[in-house]
C-alpha cells in the first residue's frame, strides 16, 4: 500500500526556513509520478506548491517560486521542501502527495495525512 | 495560471437528495479536471480524474462530467458520509490550481 509521511517542526518563527520531509513507501519514488507538495491555512481552500519528478525537474508555484526549494533523494525514497522567509501567512496545514505526469488523465491519488506548520515568534 | 472558479460555494441539501457542483476553467483544459472530497481534520481523497473517471473505491453515485472549461461533479442519493468538502483542480499545466471548494452541508 503507498503510503506517504510528512514530517517536520510544527513551530517555526517568522523570518526563518522551513523545512519538511515526506517519505514515500509501497511504490518506487522513481516512476512516472511527480511528488507534490499542497498546503491549506486553517479553515481556507487548497494550494499547490510545487512538484518535483525523481531526475529532480521541478514547477513551482509562481506566487511562491522566490521562497520555495523542493528537492528529492531517490535512494533514501524521501522528498522535501523547504520555504524561506516565513511569516504568519504560511502558517498551514502542509501535505505531500503523488500527481500524475503534465496532462495525464489521472489525479493526485495518494496523500499524506498532513502536518500542521505555524508561523509565530 | 488557470483559475478554477466552483459554484455554489455552499449548498444545504438532504440525505438522497441529487447535487451538483460546478467548476468553470479560466481557459480550455480539454478533460484535464479532477474532483477531491475533504472532510474536516483529512487529507482531500480523490474521486473523479479526467473529468469523468471514477477513481477507484469511490461509490458510483459520484460522477463527473464536461470537457472544455465548464464541468460538474453530481453526487446521487447523498448519503450521510458525503457532506464534506469539495474541490475541483485542473492538471492541464503548472501551477495545478485548485477550485475554491464547495462546502456540501446539512
Amino acid at each position: 500500500q503507498v503510503q506517504l509521511q510528512e514530517s517536520g517542526p510544527g513551530l517555526v518563527k517568522p523570518s526563518e526556513t522551513l523545512s519538511l520531509t515526506c517519505a514515500v513507501s509501497g511504490a518506487p519514488i522513481i516512476s512516472s509520478d511527480w511528488w507534490t507538495w499542497v498546503r491549506q491555512p486553517p479553515g481556507k481552500g487548497l494550494e499547490w506548491i510545487g512538484e518535483i519528478y525523481h531526475s529532480g525537474n521541478t514547477n513551482y508555484n509562481p506566487s511562491l517560486k522566490s521562497r520555495v526549494t523542493i528537492s528529492i533523494d531517490t535512494s533514501k525514497s524521501q522528498f522535501f521542501l523547504k520555504l524561506s522567509s516565513l511569516t504568519a501567512a504560511d502558517t498551514a496545514i502542509y501535505y505531500c502527495a503523488r500527481g500524475p505526469p503534465p496532462r495525464a488523465a489521472a489525479g493526485f491519488d495518494y496523500w499524506g495525512q498532513g502536518t500542521l506548520v505555524t508561523v509565530s515568534s | 495560471d488557470i483559475q478554477l472558479t466552483q459554484s455554489p460555494s455552499s449548498l444545504s441539501a438532504s440525505v438522497g437528495d441529487r447535487v451538483s457542483i460546478t467548476c468553470r476553467a479560466s481557459q480550455d483544459i480539454n478533460t484535464f479536471l479532477n474532483w477531491y472530497q475533504q472532510k474536516p481534520g483529512k487529507a482531500p481523497k480523490l474521486l473523479i480524474f479526467g473529468a469523468f473517471g471514477l477513481q477507484s473505491g469511490v461509490p458510483s453515485r459520484f460522477s463527473g462530467s464536461g470537457s472544455g472549461t465548464d464541468f460538474t461533479l453530481t453526487i446521487n442519493s447523498l448519503q450521510p458520509e458525503d457532506f464534506a468538502t469539495y474541490y475541483c483542480q485542473q492538471t492541464s499545466s503548472a501551477p495545478r490550481t485548485f477550485g475554491q471548494g464547495s462546502t456540501v452541508e446539512i
